[in-house]
């Protein structure tokens, strides 16, 4: 069984860098494409970013400029850094993976709540 | 850019059938995801590529998609079915991954 394990710091000051990390495990993550998506308290899902176990990226165009998602397969993992944030990013966010790279995204963490603020 | 549009809430009793429609430019012709969610879970996919259903997903959960329009349909809604419900596309001009709004389903 496929399962996905986010984790990093629940509060983050602004203009600071949000880093999470996602561990993978029941799978090997050098297959298939893992993303990151984020969901503001009360309000809808927002797609991040998602990287192939190659290396190969696409971001969200509104995140591009801040984001950088990243992959160790020696660690099955992989990490979103996010820099310059303010509290228009507080979210949970999750990790997912994604067979084919258009969806749909199959196996899903649990959620890791981030709030920014001083 | 594309837009994914959904009804912010529908209501059905138990028993009856709740169809939550996702609108956007010639949605057709791409293939759309449903995923739902419940109160402080993550979503699961319960419809992929249309109409495919992944195992332990109930017939129930159905379906469609052509025109404008992509439609999910739930037969005969139990209380359990109250949850979110977010419709997903591949949107190759912009952003790969695009969700529309969010329903929230009510069980009267």
């Amino acid at each position: 069984q496929v399962q996905l394990q986010a984790s990093g710091p629940g509060l983050v000051k602004p203009s600071e860098t949000l880093s999470l990390s996602c561990t993978v495990s029941g799978d090997p993550i050098n297959s298939y494409y893992w993303s990151w998506i984020r969901q503001p308290p009360g309000r809808g899902l927002e797609w991040v970013g998602y990287i192939y176990y190659s290396g190969a990226t696409k971001y969200n165009p509104s995140l591009k400029s801040r984001l950088t998602i990243s992959v160790d397969t020696s660690k099955n993992q992989f990490s979103l850094n996010l820099n310059s944030v303010t509290a228009a990013d507080t979210a949970v966010y999750y990790c997912a993976r994604d067979r084919e790279g258009g969806g749909p995204f199959d196996y899903w963490g649990q959620g890791t709540l981030v709030t920014v603020s001083s | 850019s594309f837009v994914l549009t959904q009804p912010p809430s529908v209501s059905v009793a138990p028993g009856e059938t709740a169809r939550i429609s996702c609108g956007g430019n010639n949605v057709g012709s791409r293939s759309v995801h449903w995923y739902q969610q419940r109160p402080g879970q993550a979503p699961v996919v319960i419809i992929y590529y249309n109409s495919g259903r992944p195992s332990g997903i109930p017939e129930r959960f159905s379906g469609s998609n052509s025109g404008n329009t992509a439609t999910l349909t739930i037969s005969r809604v139990e209380a359990g079915d109250e949850a979110d419900y977010y419709c997903q596309v591949w949107d190759t001009s912009r952003d790969p991954q695009l969700f529309g709004g969010g329903t929230r389903l009510t069980v009267l």
